[in-house]
């Protein structure tokens, strides 16, 4: 699985949108970009993921780069509830997926 | 909502007595794991499953064994609980397509 970089913390204005980076610069043609976020030491929750397009849900929007080698989780409206750690996972899917890679992630702070 | 679960919720309980956390999911995946979290550090996986009677260690050692005689149940067990395996265990289950993975609330276990 290709290594990825992510800034240790991050702060955000409730109410604003909230742009997370994400540096996989090794990655490879079959493999992901996975988002997952984990509050106060709940169990993860999964977000978004994508190939090569840029994908948007209910949750996020993931906009990768026409290269692949990054990527960014943008939350549009940030509340005081996405207050988390982000991991950004770069996996191949398929048969493996599951056995996730989680680094550090990043800290994002919400503020009133 | 994804339907699994983890219990106890919360463990404390004395050196050397043997424990059972349970995972159940009703979603029917064929794929579980555990993750092991320590306070304030990353997930690392320590037992993973790809089926009925298929169980796999992880990629950080652990002292704790798993089962997985049913689909939907995929428990852990530490025969003599020592203070080291204080931690957060986390259950996961992954859909067949491989494109989410579904975590419980976590065990947190503390050995005194």
């Amino acid at each position: 699985d290709a290594k990825t970089t992510q800034p240790t913390s991050m702060d955000c204005a409730e109410g604003r949108a909230a742009n997370l980076p994400c540096n996989h610069s090794t990655i490879s043609g079959n493999e992901y970009v996975y988002w997952y976020r984990q509050i106060h030491s709940q169990g993860p929750q999964y977000i978004i993921h994508g190939l090569k397009n840029n994908e948007t849900n209910e949750m996020a929007s993931l906009i990768i780069t026409e290269d692949r080698k990054s990527s960014t989780l943008i939350l549009p409206h940030a509340t005081l509830r996405d207050t988390a750690v982000y991991y950004c996972i770069v996996k191949a899917g398929g048969t493996s997926y599951g056995k996730l890679t989680f680094g550090q992630g990043t800290i994002l702070t919400v503020h009133p | 909502e994804a339907d699994i679960y983890q219990t106890p919720r919360y463990l404390v309980i004395g050196t050397g007595k043997k424990i059972t956390l349970e995972c159940s999911q009703t979603m029917g995946h064929d794929k579980m794991y555990w993750y092991q979290q320590d306070p304030g550090m990353e997930l690392h996986l320590i037992h993973y499953s790809y089926g009925v009677n298929s169980t796999e260690k992880g990629d950080l050692s652990s002292e704790s064994t798993v089962s997985r005689i049913r689909t939907e149940h995929f428990p852990l067990t530490l025969e003599s609980a020592r203070p080291s395996h204080t931690s957060q265990y986390l259950c996961a289950s992954s859909d067949p397509r491989g494109t989410e993975a579904f975590f419980g609330q976590g065990t947190r276990l503390t050995v005194v």
